[in-house]
């Protein structure tokens, strides 16, 4: 059984440019979270997807989006890169109403 | 304002030696609260979880330790080995786990255990 996969496991891109992350969520979740991880941060909630729709969003700006698909995957987009993206963001899958999240090994974007 | 703090910032002990480290909230209503490892570059990886009513949970070299009265806890390390080497991640949570929000992280401790 598959844990959380992400992809790419890492990324450089330079400022301006947009980037687009992917994750799979555990198999029976269908639930898809987004976190951001400064270097020797915590993670800082970026949003949250469930049937399809954002469910849950944290304090970040519209140059982040996300969409789920039906077979419960998600993508995290973010627009106008800026050097202050950089980052490792992790993805963390659930269970609708469980209260535990299993979390992906992470992309790690450069922004130049 | 819902904060997790955790202390100390990083930590370097000998191998084979044991640590404690901290953990104090003021997140409120609770529902909560989990210690992860994180090795650097990787996801969290979920070591213990306990809710209001339990004050301690081991996992094999890893304890623990709960007061829902003064908002703290506590993570003791054993023996310590050199894969002990992580950042160790405390989290708590209120109801309603429906609004991820309500899921907070705290910073980390950063260990590293020398040989």
């Amino acid at each position: 059984d598959a844990g959380v996969t992400q992809s790419p496991t890492h990324l450089i891109k330079t400022r301006g440019q947009q980037v687009t992350l992917r994750c799979s969520p555990k198999s029976g979740h269908d639930t898809v979270s987004w976190y951001q991880q400064a270097l020797g941060q915590g993670p800082q909630f970026i949003f949250q997807y469930y049937e399809e729709e954002e469910r849950q969003r944290g304090n970040f700006p519209d140059r982040f989006s996300g969409h789920q698909f039906p077979n419960y995957s998600s993508e995290l987009n973010v627009n106008a890169l800026l050097l202050g993206d950089s980052a490792l963001y992790l993805c963390a899958s659930s269970s609708g109403t469980a209260d535990e999240q299993f979390f992906g090994p992470g992309t790690r974007l450069t922004v130049l | 304002k819902n904060q997790v703090e955790q202390s100390p910032q990083s930590l370097i002990i000998l191998e084979g030696k044991n640590c404690t480290l901290q953990c104090n909230y003021t997140v409120s209503p609770f529902s909560n609260l989990r210690w992860y490892k994180q090795d650097t570059g990787r996801g969290p990886v979920s070591l213990t979880i306990m809710t209001f009513s339990e004050n301690t949970k081991s996992n094999g070299r890893y304890t623990a330790t709960l007061d829902a009265d003064t908002k703290q806890s506590s993570l003791h390390i054993t023996a310590s080995q050199l894969s002990d080497s992580a950042s160790y991640i405390c989290v708590v949570s209120s109801p309603g786990y429906s609004s991820a929000s309500k899921i907070i992280f705290g910073s980390g401790t950063r260990l590293s255990i020398r040989p």
